[in-house]
């Protein structure tokens, strides 16, 4: 789940299992939604979107699902690697798709992968 | 994706002076916005910039505190005005893309 201020939700994981990053977002007119990656010092990696219209998208090694009924939204890393290590943010855009760039980010979630 | 180059990549600041952050995107884009991520949290929209308009801010921001430029469509700067130590963070612009939206690698800023 999601948390406030400065203690993050944490997810430790070994190399080489599956990590799932869950969210719960606000607003149940959001319709769009991205996941990020963000490594210290850098900004954050867009990973993988999905719209309000399907329940599972799929990408390289990762895949998205979005539950509308109970507001929840989750990233699935497959065969995690030390790489993957990073904080993982949600983000929800409510803009009706007239300006998708406009997001509320959630807490997120701090991943890390040990060798 | 896109190519997105904001400079300073990092400052320190005597309190009470500004700082003024450039944001160059790779080709011409509608929107861009500017965030800031306070130390250790997550990241919230400051404003949203169009060419030819004034900018849009959110609430609890205020265009004195945060005026942003905006005189072409793959240039933005925002500056930081009269700053005090609860203003260190990094500040990051994004566009949006087809695709999805995108950041640049942000400026982290330091007052001290």
């Amino acid at each position: 789940g999601e948390s406030v201020g400065l203690h993050l939700p944490t997810l430790s994981v070994q190399e080489g299992d599956n990590s799932i990053i869950n969210c719960a977002y606000s607003n149940s007119a959001s319709d769009y939604f991205i996941w990020y990656k963000q490594e210290s010092g850098k900004g954050p990696q867009f990973i993988i979107d999905i719209r309000s219209n399907m329940d599972k998208r799929q990408g390289q090694r990762v895949t998205v699902l979005l539950n509308k009924t109970v507001k929840h939204l989750s990233l699935q890393i497959a065969a995690t690697q030390p790489g993957d290590s990073a904080v993982y943010f949600c983000a929800e855009n409510n803009a009706g798709g007239t300006s998708y760039g406009k997001l509320t980010f959630g807490q997120g979630t701090i991943l890390t992968v040990h060798p | 994706s896109a190519v997105i180059s904001q400079k300073p990549s990092r400052d320190i600041c005597q309190r009470g002076t500004s700082l003024t952050i450039q944001c160059q995107v790779d080709s011409q884009v509608t929107m861009m916005f500017w965030y800031r991520q306070q130390p250790g949290q997550s990241l919230t929209l400051i404003a949203t910039a169009n060419q030819g308009s004034e900018a849009t801010y959110e609430s609890g921001f205020v265009i004195d505190k945060f005026p942003i430029s905006r005189p072409n469509l793959t240039f933005s700067t925002l500056t930081v005005s009269n700053m005090s130590p609860e203003d260190s963070s990094i500040y990051l612009c994004s566009v949006e893309r087809t695709g999805g939206a995108f950041f640049g690698q942000g400026t982290r800023l330091t007052v001290v």
